[in-house]
């Protein structure tokens, strides 16, 4: 099994649409979860970032982390054409020495006007 | 444009030979990751160097090695290539050891293709 699994889509929806976005991981020591947004050719830049369990809201856009059930999720509302790009989670155990972000393959959404 | 510079952006050759992929973070920023980025693996962690010391070790091969100079810049240096090592290789930066809060600021990718 994967440390981080997160479905490849494509997701396609249109203008306007909540999406949601998740992933799930097996490694009960990861704390800090972070979504990426990587447009095509390009670097990934961090989103959204969260440390344990709860909810943190930017704008339209919403990172839920549900520790009992290793799951984590990123909301957009109001979605736009310009949200179009591959959305990576990623995350990272607190006090493992040698470590480093471990990300998730990728989503891939496509929204359309 | 996330101050991360990598060079070069494209680089095409052929199986057996080595190559040099160039990185410089982002002024201030210490530590400097390397990952590779393919179709099928995602992106995965190689190595991380702070401060010219090795710092972190992902799953980077044996004919791949990387060093941090006194500048800060960095060279991953990949050698005896395998058509699978064609991908995307990125580099990040961030301004400490890696602590688990810390914000990764990514290059544009070098793609390097191996035929």
């Amino acid at each position: 099994q994967k440390e981080v699994e997160q479905d490849p889509g494509p997701l396609s929806v249109p203008e306007g649409a909540i999406v949601s976005l998740n992933c799930t991981y097996s490694n009960s020591a990861f704390q800090y979860f972070m979504w990426y947004r990587q447009y095509s050719r390009k670097g990934p830049e961090l989103l959204m970032y969260t440390y344990s369990s709860g909810n943190k809201e930017d704008g339209r856009f919403t990172a839920q982390v549900d520790k009992s059930s290793k799951y984590i999720s990123l909301f957009i509302r109001d979605s736009q054409p310009s949200d179009s790009a591959t959305y990576l989670c990623a995350m990272r155990a607190v006090r493992q020495a040698g470590t480093a972000l471990i990300f998730g393959k990728g989503t891939t959404l496509s929204v359309s006007s | 444009d996330s101050g991360v510079t990598q060079t070069p952006k494209h680089l095409i050759t052929a199986t057996g030979q080595r190559v040099t992929l160039r990185c410089s973070p982002r002024s201030g920023d210490l530590s400097v990751y390397w990952y590779q980025q393919s179709l099928d693996q995602g992106l995965q962690f190689l190595i991380q160097y702070y401060n010219g010391e090795e710092r972190a070790k992902g799953n980077i091969l044996e004919r791949f090695s990387a060093q941090q100079f006194p500048d800060l810049h960095s060279e991953l240096n990949l050698s005896s290539l395998e058509l699978g090592d064609s991908a995307l290789y990125f580099c990040a930066s961030s301004i400490g050891q890696g602590a688990p809060n810390e914000k990764l600021f990514f290059g544009s990718g070098t793609q390097l293709s191996v035929l």
